[in-house]
């Protein structure tokens, strides 16, 4: 069965500094790995997909992100963070069953950008 | 383009009664999954509906139901409702064709609260 665990409930960060928001995943099969967005009562907002071939990919808002399947992880990075940046993210993965396929999500990372 | 419409946005009900919940999916998908996410926490698959039939279902009592209309929309009934339902419930729609590559589209959500 899939799962997936987002190792920071909150990370606090001061504008301009890198971030990485950590995430684990298990799964018996081959998955597609996905970070969303939340802002304040709103719906989730796709970030970025890894769906196969380079590790290392790209999404909107300067974030990217890294896959390594050895470890299971799908790690969020972005280099330089901005207040609108607060916001909770989280990692998602999808895995294709039968009839279809279903998408799990971790429990979340909020990201608080300071001043 | 429309993205994914969820109607109510907000509503109140008392423990026992029974609720539904509507969804319109992206112009162009075919696919909806419900996801209930309760306070500080990710969200939770609830079922996903595919050509009229649920395809997939996650770890929720048979008080949830759902259905799919030849039109994609979709409805979400909880019946016999618990505090412990009080959430946000939120719409996710896609392309089954696509099996889960471009992510999920979500709409706003409908913040239930059970009295």
């Amino acid at each position: 069965a899939q799962s997936v665990t987002q190792l920071d409930s909150q990370v606090p960060v001061f504008e301009e500094a890198p971030v990485e928001l950590r995430c684990n995943y298990s799964s018996s099969v081959s998955v597609y790995l996905f970070w969303y967005v939340q802002y304040p009562n709103q719906g989730l907002q796709l970030l970025l997909k890894y769906l196969s071939g380079s590790t290392l990919v790209k999404g909107i808002n300067g974030f990217e992100a890294e896959f390594n399947k050895s470890q299971t992880s799908f790690h969020l990075r972005k280099p330089s963070v901005h207040i609108s940046d607060t916001a909770e993210y989280f990692c998602a993965v999808s895995e294709i069953s039968t009839g279809g396929f279903k998408t799990i999500f971790g429990a979340g990372t909020r990201l608080f950008v300071k001043a | 383009d429309a993205g994914v419409t969820q109607s109510p946005t907000h509503l109140i009900k008392t423990r026992g009664q029974q609720v539904t919940l509507r969804c319109s999916p992206k112009s162009g998908h075919d696919t909806v999954s419900w996801y209930q996410q309760a306070l500080g926490q990710g969200p939770q698959f609830i079922f996903q509906y595919y050509e009229e039939e649920e395809r997939q279902r996650g770890n929720f009592p048979d008080r949830f139901s759902g259905h799919q209309f030849p039109n994609y929309s979709s409805e979400l009934n909880v019946n016999a409702l618990l505090l412990g339902d009080s959430a946000l419930y939120l719409c996710a729609s896609s392309s089954l064709r696509r099996t889960g590559r471009d992510g999920y589209t979500f709409g706003s959500g409908t913040r239930l609260t059970v009295v």
